[in-house]
């Protein structure tokens, strides 16, 4: 009954591949995100996302793109693979509005991605 | 922008004994909620805490209390009865509270302490 999963949690894969990272929550939140931790364990947004409004960080490269099939699942799709995407992702998911909104947001596991 | 500094890459305390960790932010909004997260090796991001700007009180979970100084923008955490499982990298996080801004609760991290827990 893991509230946040991510899939695979481990991917290498050789630079100009295209690769997808999947995530899903069983929260019942409205809100899903992507953060990226670089290889000096820094966080950094890439995506937030519910079902009205995707907002992404201008310095995320067009190469990666979050998909939503739905409101339980935000999965990320990156194009054209570069040594420079290596990092941990980690998907999270927090209720944002309504009744029972609140500020904790919950991590998933975290996928690393390697690029060889 | 919001930053977020932890001025402390790495630190060590022995068991049982209490350690501070420091982080500051900068913002010019006045709703927002600050946390902190412990990621141990198993790199599992846990909230250890949360407080809410518009609140005086510090906020404290059972070992972990912060001291919250709003007009100084500091946020410190400590750690009382310091235990071997307490050994992670900690983050100091900031969001503006949601709605506002069109904020959908981004946080946004410090770089981390790393603090080891020595027997």
């Amino acid at each position: 009954d893991t509230a946040v999963s991510q899939t695979p949690k481990y991917l290498v894969t050789q630079m100009g591949n295209d690769k997808s990272i999947k995530c899903e929550q069983n929260l019942g939140h409205d809100t899903m995100y992507w953060y990226k931790q670089d290889s000096k364990k820094f966080l950094k947004i890439m995506f937030s996302y519910n079902n009205k409004e995707l907002i992404i960080n201008e310095t995320v490269p067009n190469r990666f793109s979050p998909k939503s099939p739905d409101k339980a699942h935000l999965n990320l799709h990156i194009n054209s693979l570069e040594l420079g995407d290596s990092a941990v992702y980690f998907c999270a998911s927090s209720q944002v509005s309504g009744l029972g909104s609140y500020n904790e947001q919950f991590f998933g596991p975290g996928t690393r991605l390697t690029v060889l | 922008a919001q930053t977020v500094t932890q001025s402390q890459p790495e630190m060590s305390v022995q068991e049982a004994e209490t350690v501070t960790l420091s982080c500051t932010y900068d913002t010019s909004e006045s709703n927002y909620y600050l946390f902190w997260y412990k990621q141990p090796p198993s790199r599992q991001m846990i909230l250890v805490i949360r407080q809410e700007a518009y609140k005086q009180q510090n906020a404290t979970e059972n070992r972990f209390s912060v001291n919250f100084q709003k007009a100084a923008k500091s946020f410190s955490l400590k750690i009382s009865d310091s235990q071997l499982g307490d050994t992670a990298m900690y983050f100091c996080a900031f969001m503006i509270e949601m709605n506002y801004g069109g904020s959908q609760g981004n946080l946004i991290f410090g770089k981390g302490t790393k603090l080891s827990v020595k027997p």
